[in-house]
Formats: C-alpha cells, sequence, structure tokens
C-alpha cells in the first residue's frame, strides 16, 4: 500500500505570496491533517479534514486554510506569506477522525525569503 | 493550556546501550503516542498508547495516566535509531480534539 505523498517536497516563496501544498493519503484513508514544525515553536497542529470537511482547527490565523477533495486528497493554502511561515509542514491520514494512528508524509519544506 | 515535558532534551549513546525516554503531561489526556522523526524528516508513529504497556521488537513503551507520565524504553540501541523522538497528547473539547507534541528528545547513537 502506498504511504502518504506530499507535493512539493521543497518550495522558496518570497513574503507577500501565497502557496498551496497538496497531501495525498493512504488508499482508504478519510481523515488528514495538517501539521506545522519549526525549531522554535516545534509540532503544532494546524487543522483535520474528514469526508471533505474541516472537523478540528488548531490556533492558527486565518491566512491558513485548508480543503479536502472527494477523493481524500487534501490542500493547504497559506496566503500572504510572512518570514515566520517559513516551515516543514507534515499532512498525516488516517481511516478514522481523530489523532488515532495517524500515517505522515515525508513534509513540505517552505523557505519565505 | 495542557503542558507535556520530555526528557532528556538530547541523549547519545554508544551502539548497543538501553535508554529510557520520559513524557510527562500536566492534565489528564484521552491518549498518547510516540514518534520517531529520522534525520531527514519523516515522523513514524512507533505507539498509541493511552494506558498499560507495548512492546514492538526492542521498542516498549508505558503510559501511566493516573500519574500522568509515559516512558519509551529502546533496547539495544542501533544507529538508525537516532532522529527525535516525540510523544504527543491528544485532548478533546466537544467533539473538537487538538494533538499537543512535547518538544522532543535527540538521540544520537554512535558507531
Amino acid at each position: 500500500k502506498a504511504g502518504v505523498t506530499q507535493t512539493p517536497r521543497y518550495l522558496i516563496k518570497t513574503r507577500g505570496q501565497q502557496v498551496t501544498l497538496s497531501c495525498s493519503p493512504i488508499s482508504g484513508h478519510r481523515s488528514v491533517s495538517w501539521y506545522q514544525q519549526t525549531p522554535g515553536q516545534g509540532l503544532q497542529f494546524l487543522f483535520e479534514y474528514f469526508s471533505e470537511t474541516q472537523r478540528n482547527k488548531g490556533n492558527f490565523p486565518g491566512r491558513f486554510s485548508g480543503r479536502q477533495f472527494s477523493n481524500s486528497r487534501s490542500e493547504m493554502n497559506v496566503s500572504t506569506l510572512e518570514l515566520g511561515d517559513s516551515a516543514l509542514y507534515l499532512c498525516a491520514s488516517s481511516f478514522r477522525t481523530g489523532a488515532y494512528e495517524q500515517y505522515f508524509g515525508p513534509g513540505t519544506r517552505l523557505t519565505v525569503t | 493550556g495542557i503542558q507535556v515535558e520530555q526528557s532528556p532534551p538530547d541523549l547519545i549513546l554508544q551502539e548497543g546501550a538501553n535508554s529510557t525516554l520520559r513524557c510527562n503531561f500536566s492534565d489528564s489526556v484521552n491518549n498518547l503516542q510516540w514518534f520517531h522523526q529520522n534525520p531527514w524528516g519523516q515522523l513514524i508513529n512507533l505507539f498509541y498508547i493511552p494506558s498499560g504497556t507495548k512492546q514492538n521488537g526492542r521498542l516498549s513503551a508505558t503510559t501511566v495516566a493516573t500519574e500522568r507520565y509515559s516512558l519509551l524504553y529502546i533496547s539495544s540501541s542501533q544507529t538508525t535509531d537516532s532522529g527525535v523522538y516525540f510523544c504527543a497528547v491528544e485532548i478533546t473539547g466537544g467533539s473538537n480534539y487538538q494533538l499537543i507534541w512535547g518538544a522532543g528528545t535527540k538521540l544520537i547513537i554512535k558507531p
């Protein structure tokens, strides 16, 4: 069974731009969660989508948004990029909603200059 | 909010040594998980362990929910065990949940 895939793996953007990251979950998994990892703040939960609906949301500003498609693939969008948005963005999939047995993708490394 | 503290922050061991990593949390939680992040950033779920003891090969974990801590044991360490070990606790409020992460223990296994 193929694992969780994320595209692109690396991305460089400038302040003020917007970016879209993609996550394809393991086949059969309907939950996709997104996390931000930075050296200063560690791992932080962004949001979770299950069956195309946002089920949970962390404490991030509205510039961070997401969506999920009918095939469970998910995209995360960050608008008006700031230098502090530079991070490793990880997505995780699970067969049910919540944090049960999440499988992580390799991440997208975003650098904002 | 809930605090998740991991110790030690760094650990350097020789191959073949055993180690114990600790995770303390400040409030009741629904669940607790241990993860390993390898040097290339890949995060792997090791254990989903709200309470009790589980074992998987050279790794085992114990969570004592009433005393708010969990331990991860690594026996006969190998260089491939190097990386950062995170514990994360799940808390819920109504229909929502949050996964709160510790800062991690960075483990280096020397050959």
